[in-house]
This record gives structure tokens, sequence and C-alpha cells, in this order.
């Protein structure tokens, strides 16, 4: 399967703007996702972006894509306890498959 | 109530054994997935379907078997459990591009231990 990576941890101070970073590998993607999950549930969509789009905003969110470098990152300004869980990207290209990142586990400190 | 729902969502279970796990759809996609989950690995595919008619392996399909009964229900068999499926397991939808962004929808996980 296409490689898609980010790292495990990311600890932020209540407040703080958290980024998370992702590389992937398919330079075909069709959308690009991040999705969130909390303890004990399924993985839910928070935001996608389009491949020929650059940067994409909702509410507290903000995705920027960098195609050339194969970079996706997800900005969550004043980032909230609630915002503790782990985000995945997931690239998704031809329609058939996903492909989902290792997953980034965000602590939010009080 | 849930747009998919996962049974059971908690299974524990002995080496050898048959386990069937289900999950059903409301949201009225042709398109469903089951994928395992392990610490550090992510999400990884194990078989997907795109129709009642339509099943294929994905990255990890040794050891398991799926049954799409109808459009709304997928179900995943482990024939002959083994400790290293200990897993959670996750059944997904999706609308595909044709139909929009292919956006895959989550059940809430089934955790299964083998011992």
């Amino acid at each position: 399967g296409e490689d898609v990576e980010q790292s495990l941890f990311l600890s932020v101070r209540e407040g703080d703007s958290s980024v998370i970073n992702c590389t992937y590998t398919d330079s075909s993607s069709t959308y690009l996702y991040w999705y969130k999950q909390e303890p004990g549930a399924g993985l839910q969509l928070l935001t996608y972006i389009f491949s020929n789009m650059d940067m994409k905003q909702d509410q507290r969110l903000t995705v920027l894509l960098n195609k050339k470098d194969k970079h996706l990152s997800l900005r969550i300004a004043d980032t909230q306890t609630g915002d503790s869980a782990i985000y995945f990207c997931a690239e998704s290209y031809t329609g058939n498959q996903f492909y989902f990142g290792t997953g980034t586990s965000l602590t939010v400190i009080p | 109530d849930a747009d998919v729902t996962q049974t059971p969502r908690n299974r524990i279970t002995k080496t050898g054994k048959r386990i069937m796990l289900e999950c059903s759809q409301t949201k009225g996609h042709d398109r469903m997935y089951w994928y395992r989950q392990d610490p550090g690995l992510g999400l990884r595919l194990i078989y997907y379907s795109f129709d009642v008619k339509d099943i294929n392996k994905g990255e990890i399909s040794d050891g398991y078997s799926v049954s799409r009964q109808a459009q709304a229900k997928f179900s995943l068999s482990l024939e002959s459990a083994i400790p290293n499926q200990t897993a959670l397991y996750f059944c997904a939808t999706s609308d595909g591009f044709g139909r929009g962004t292919n956006i895959q929808y989550f059940g809430a996980g089934t955790r299964l231990s083998v011992l």
C-alpha cells in the first residue's frame, strides 16, 4: 500500500495552536482527509481537501497542502482539552481505497 | 441511532474459535470496508465491497473472510482465531467519488481479544 506517515505524539498547552503533520507518497491522490478518533469511538471526519487546493479553513481548523513536497498539515487554533484525541490523515485516489496514516495522539495540557 | 452499527462491541475468544463480526448501515451507501487498528500501525484494510456481488481483498486479508448479505450488511469472519488477530476492528461505508467525495463513515468498532 501507500505510505502515509505521521508522528505518533504531540503535546500542546490549552489555548495554543496545534499543528499535526502528514506526508504521503502518491502524487495522484484525489482527496486528502483528516479524521479524529476519540477514546472508545470510531473515526469521524474533521475536514478534507481536494488535491487541486492549497488551503482550506473551517472555523478553528486550517488544512495546508503542499503537493510538491507531498505534505499535508492540520492546524487547530486555540486548542482545547476536548481536542485531545488521535488524528489520522488519509489519502484516496482512483476512488477505490483509502490509505491511512499511523495516527497522531494529541494531548492538550490544561 | 448510529448510521454504521457494529456488533458486538467487545468480544473475548479462544485460539481456534470461529468468530463473526457484523456491520449494518443505514446510509444507503454501496461501498463497505473492514479495517483493523493496531497501536502505532494506523488502520489497515482487510476487505472491501463495492456492491453485493463485488468483494475485494485488502492489504491484510489472510485469515479473514467476508460476506455481503445485502447492501446494508457486511460481516467479517475469523475462521480460526489466533492471538495476533487481537485488535480493534472497524467497519466503514462510503459514497464513492461518483456521487461525492468518497468520505468514509465509521462504526464505533469491535474490540476483539483472542486468548
